[in-house]
């Protein structure tokens, strides 16, 4: 069974530009999550959707940050501008369901660093 | 709201000892709990979760943890480490019933030396 895919897995940019992440679920799995990991904290989450309908997106910077899962299948995650303090790892994760029992599995994630 | 705190975040160890991972929870409903692992430049695997029933869990690679409710506790062992478990651990907390919204801890780094 593959697993959840990101993609680039890195990104280099400049602050004020704008960037784009990818994430394709486990076959199967309703439930998406985007994380956001800052180097040496634990993963937080950015937005939660269940099929195509946002369920959690309450520390989502709305400001510069969007995510759509259109078809409720894939994913983008994009930052616009990007500013210093967004550099971080992306991850990205799906479940079958949104029950808290339910295992999260976690794609690579994607490294961005903003210069 | 639920937090997570991971009281250590460097453990090293020698090969071949035993090793414990501290994770302290803080909520006001019921929760179940989870500890992940992260490879270098990996996603995080499960190892292992706490939904009901006994305390004592058994996980992959030979970990287990014991949820203690009344030390609001889940702490990890493993009997005897190998090299190949130096990783970043990750302690993490749901509210059952809830949105399947996980908190995590700040990650513990453990170190082991040959």
């Amino acid at each position: 069974e593959a697993g959840v895919a990101q993609s680039p897995r890195y990104k280099i940019i400049e602050k004020r530009q704008s960037v784009a992440f990818w994430c394709n679920p486990i076959s199967g799995h309703a439930t998406l999550y985007w994380y956001q990991q800052i180097l040496g904290q634990g993963p937080k989450l950015l937005i939660q959707f269940q099929n195509n309908g946002v369920v959690d997106d309450s520390q989502l910077p709305k400001d510069r940050f969007s995510a759509e899962r259109l078809k409720g299948v894939d994913s983008t995650l994009k930052i616009q501008p990007a500013k210093l303090e967004d550099s971080a790892v992306y991850l990205c994760a799906s479940s079958l369901a949104p029950r808290g029992q339910e295992t999260q599995y976690f794609g690579p994630g994607t490294r961005l660093l903003v210069l | 709201a639920q937090s997570v705190t991971q009281l250590d975040s460097q453990v090293p160890v020698f090969e071949e000892a035993p090793v414990e991972l501290r994770c302290n929870y803080s909520s006001s409903v019921s929760v179940y709990l989870f500890w992940y692992v992260q490879y270098p430049n990996q996603g995080l695997q499960l190892l292992l979760k706490y939904l009901s029933g006994s305390t004592l869990v058994k996980g992959i690679n030979g970990f287990e943890a014991e949820f203690n409710k009344s030390q609001t506790s889940f702490h990890l062992r493993k009997p005897s480490v190998h090299i190949s478990d130096t990783a970043e651990y990750f302690c993490a907390v749901t509210q059952s019933g809830g949105y399947n919204k996980l908190i995590f801890g700040a990650g513990t780094r453990l170190a082991v030396h040959p």
